[in-house]
Parts: structure tokens; C-alpha cells; sequence
């Protein structure tokens, strides 16, 4: 079956403006996960839902970055008033189930934002 | 709070050797551990996934071992190729999602 997808690949937009950016999990994963990528390091977690709820945004670096997830599937993360920043790549993943041991997560090839 | 560590940050070596790259991490209360490939500009492709139960894992020529208790996993690469020239990742799952290392960038030269 398909993976993880996500849409745009890539987005460059102005310093301000407001930016969506869309996951699709792979079918049947209840848990969905976005993280962030910075050049040069690691993924980090940003926000992740189980079902159609947040069970934890800590990883949220401020209120201008927001996620829904409405019907359990799709999800999409909506970044306001972007700024330099926020340039980096915005990787999505999803797993069979988070509360598990075995909660392996398959990521997508992720959405390089730049923001002139 | 997890901090995950990795090294060497980057890593060449003749085509055919044999290699091993580590990852440490500081909390040993975790659930699993995984390790991953990413191919620059792309997304973050599964290795192995072992569980805090287990020791070690392997598929193909990749082996990951997991001593939880010392807080560290390696990852041992046989007969390396020049295909396997990318950025290895290793993450930690506590009670919090992924915690990943910055990556250990390998080449393998023909």
C-alpha cells in the first residue's frame, strides 16, 4: 500500500504570510506525528495525535503553529505570520498505534518550507 | 529530559568495510529504539526497530544492538557499498515521541 505522503513538497513564501502543509498517514494508523528538521540536525517532535485529538503538542515552539487532524486521517499544519526561522524541513510520520512497544513510525519524504 | 548523541558526526570508508556507528542516549527508561536512513533531500527511510526487551536486531547486513542500560545502540554495517552512503539516524522512544540524534553522515567510496 501507499506511505506516508505529504503535500507540497517544497514552499517558499514571504516573511508573514500564513502556510499549510498537509500529511497523509498511511491507512489505518491512529497515531500521527510532525516533526521538524533543521540542516545539519536531527527531527524534532513538534505535535502528535492520536486518533482525531493532539495527546501532546509540547513540541509546538509557539502559538503561531497549529495542527488539526479532524477526521483521524489527514492532517495539516498551519504555520501564522512565518518568519525566517521557520525555514527548515516539516517531516510527517505515522504508526499502527503510539501506546504500544512496537510503535515503529514510517515517516514521508517531508515538506522543505523557505521563508524569504 | 532524552538527549540522544551520535558518533562519529561523519564517516568515510573504503568500499567492502566493515563499520560500526554508535549512538548514546541518556535516559534508559525507553520503549525502543530505531534506527534510520535518510538520503539527502528525502525522507527518513526504517532500519530497525528494537524494543527495550531485546538486544539486538538484524536485517540484511545491518545489526543493531541495544544495552539499555548503558544507554547505547550500535549500528553495524557489513560489507559496506557505495549505496549505503547516507545519513544514519538513530531515535529513542520514551514516554515521549522520537528523540533523534543529529546523524552520522557515512560515505562509502568505490
Amino acid at each position: 500500500g501507499a506511505g506516508v505522503s505529504q503535500t507540497p513538497s517544497n514552499k517558499v513564501t514571504e516573511k508573514g504570510k500564513y502556510v499549510e502543509l498537509r500529511c497523509d498517514p498511511i491507512s489505518g494508523h491512529t497515531a500521527l506525528y510532525w516533526y521538524r528538521q533543521s540542516l545539519g540536525q536531527g527531527p524534532e517532535f513538534l505535535i502528535y495525535f492520536q486518533g482525531t485529538g493532539a495527546a501532546d503538542d509540547s513540541g509546538l515552539p509557539n502559538d503561531r503553529f497549529f495542527a488539526v487532524r479532524p477526521e483521524g486521517s489527514v492532517s495539516t499544519l498551519k504555520i501564522q505570520r512565518t518568519e525566517r526561522g521557520d525555514s527548515a524541513v516539516y517531516l510527517c510520520a505515522s504508526s499502527l498505534m503510539s501506546a504500544s512497544d512496537y510503535n515503529e513510525q514510517f515517516f514521508g519524504p517531508g515538506t522543505r518550507l523557505t521563508v524569504l | 529530559k532524552q538527549e540522544v548523541t551520535q558518533i562519529p558526526a561523519a564517516l568515510s570508508v573504503p568500499e567492502g568495510e566493515n563499520l560500526v556507528l554508535n549512538c548514546s542516549f541518556t535516559d534508559s527508561a525507553i520503549y525502543n529504539l530505531q534506527w534510520f536512513r535518510q538520503d539527502p533531500g528525502k525522507g527518513l527511510t526504517s532500519l530497525l526497530l528494537i524494543q527495550s526487551s531485546q538486544r539486538e536486531q538484524t536485517s540484511g547486513r545491518l545489526n543493531a544492538s541495544l544495552d539499555k542500560s548503558s544507554g547505547r545502540s550500535t549500528l553495524y554495517i557489513a560489507a559496506s557499498q557505495p549505496g549505503d552512503s547516507a545519513t544514519y539516524l538513530c531515535a529513542v522512544k520514551g514516554n515521549t515521541p522520537l528523540v533523534f540524534g543529529k546523524g552520522t553522515r557515512l560515505s562509502v567510496i568505490a
